[in-house]
């Protein structure tokens, strides 16, 4: 069982569309991160979100935490090219940390 | 942030041997953690190595097939040994983020294929 599901898995979309990506948990967090990973590359951060409701902007990329925290999103506007990777959510709990499933992203130009 | 050097970037290697991958971090840091990734796919934590102790490994990893050191708080060892096919993959070294920020920060990844 995991702890935090992703969907989709995979989405492959047309440049300057729109998408949202779904990080869900029965379980109830304190903090959560989002991070993409480019091939060859390790996940890098994108942002952290701590409080319930709050929603963080990062240029075209919108960042929400669920109003119970126990869940988020990540919605990216007018998608480009250099948006695709793999994008996972993440969580720190006691003192383990676990990622989501993951959602590979692919934008066609 | 903190910066992390990891090496090989790649590797390909037989069956049966073993292959060592380094991570440097440019800051002293306490933890330092090693992930498992299958190309696409989520992060499985393998351990946690502090430093002066031995590693902690997650359910599923041991220390004879995944001995780690952690010499010092800025360089950390991954040895996977006795390779078989089943362990191509690509193995990352991480940090915490620091800054207040939460998260991690990662090296760029050791590809591996075991043929």
């Amino acid at each position: 069982t995991q702890l935090l599901e992703q969907s989709p898995q995979f989405l492959s979309i047309q440049e300057g569309e729109n998408l949202t990506v779904y990080c869900n948990s029965s379980s109830v967090f304190s903090s959560l991160q989002w991070y993409r990973q480019e091939p060859g590359e390790g996940p890098v951060l994108l942002v952290t979100v701590v409080t319930g409701g709050e929603v963080k902007k990062l240029k075209r990329l919108t960042f929400q935490f669920g109003d119970a925290r126990k869940d988020s999103s990540l919605h990216i506007t007018a998608a480009q090219p250099g948006d695709t990777g793999l994008y996972l959510c993440a969580t720190n709990t006691g003192n383990q940390f676990y990622f989501g499933t993951g959602t590979s992203l692919t934008v066609i130009p | 942030s903190a910066v992390i050097s990891q090496k090989p970037s790649r590797d390909i290697c037989q069956r049966g041997t073993s292959l060592t991958i380094q991570c440097q971090v440019d800051s002293q840091v306490t933890m330092m953690f090693w992930y498992r990734q299958q190309p696409g796919q989520s992060l499985t934590l393998i351990a946690t190595a502090n430093q002066g102790s031995e590693a902690t490994y997650e359910s599923g990893f041991v220390i004879d097939k995944f001995p780690i050191s952690r010499p010092n708080l800025t360089f950390s060892t991954l040895t996977v040994s006795n390779m078989s096919p089943e362990d191509s993959s690509i193995y990352l070294c991480s940090v915490e983020h620091g800054q207040g920020a939460g998260g991690y920060t990662f090296g760029s990844g050791t590809r591996l294929t075991v043929v």
